[in-house]
């Protein structure tokens, strides 16, 4: 599986947009981009996954360049309630799919 | 979204006991089922993975005897840490997948200490 590197951490005022990067520039063609995150001492949650098109949900915005090297997570209106650990992983999503996480960014959200 | 479910939430236990911790998939059929240990202020590392009726496959490192995994239905799966000894002390939280290329749901852990 391709490696991901992230900043270890970030910081963000309350109601503006996160924007977390994420480099994985070793992707294949058939792995997707997916994005946990771990609230603290909780389970990691699931926020987004895509393959090559830009993904929108109710919780986040995943842009992905053109050459698949990078992406960005983009939490539109960041909340206290966003302070966690977010994972970028890449995966193939076949039949081998197992997530292997890795340091993550420390996102703090600030008052 | 699916809701994973993990019993007990925290447990203590002396050395040399086991302990069984149970996972739950709720409203989905999980085929596939994942284990992970995590240690304070480090990542999840995946202990194994088990598909429904068939034996877990573990990574390297982890000791099959130590960490038994039964995957007897699909949306139960177990893991008994057999002989616990303090530096089994970790959070555990397992994973369930319903379908190859479906994401991962977790369930919320459970914090083992062994005294």
């Amino acid at each position: 599986d391709a490696k991901t590197t992230q900043p270890p951490s970030m910081d963000c005022a309350e109601g503006r947009a996160a924007n977390l990067p994420c480099n994985h520039s070793t992707i294949s063609g058939n792995e997707y981009v997916y994005w946990y995150r771990q609230i603290h001492s909780q389970g990691p949650q699931y926020i987004i996954h895509g393959l090559k098109n830009n993904e929108t949900n109710e919780m986040a915005s995943l842009i992905i360049t053109e050459d698949r090297k990078s992406s960005t997570l983009i939490l539109p209106h960041a909340t206290l309630r966003d302070t966690a650990v977010y994972y970028c992983i890449v995966d193939s999503g076949g039949s081998n799919y197992k997530l292997t996480f890795g340091k993550g960014t420390l996102l703090t959200v600030n008052p | 979204g699916a809701v994973v479910s993990q019993h007990p939430s925290w447990v203590i236990c002396k050395s040399g006991t086991s302990v069984k911790i149970e996972c739950r998939s709720l409203d989905f059929q999980a085929t596939t089922m994942f284990w992970y240990r995590q240690f304070p202020k480090q990542s999840l590392m995946l202990m194994a993975t088990s598909n429904e009726g068939s034996k877990a496959t573990y990574e390297q490192g982890v000791e099959k005897d130590k960490f038994l995994i039964n995957h007897a239905s699909l949306t139960l799966s177990t893991l008994t840490v057999t002989s616990a000894h303090p530096e089994d002390s970790s959070f555990y939280i397992c994973s369930a997948r319903g379908s190859p290329g479906y994401e991962q749901y977790f369930g919320p852990g459970t914090r083992l200490t062994v005294t």
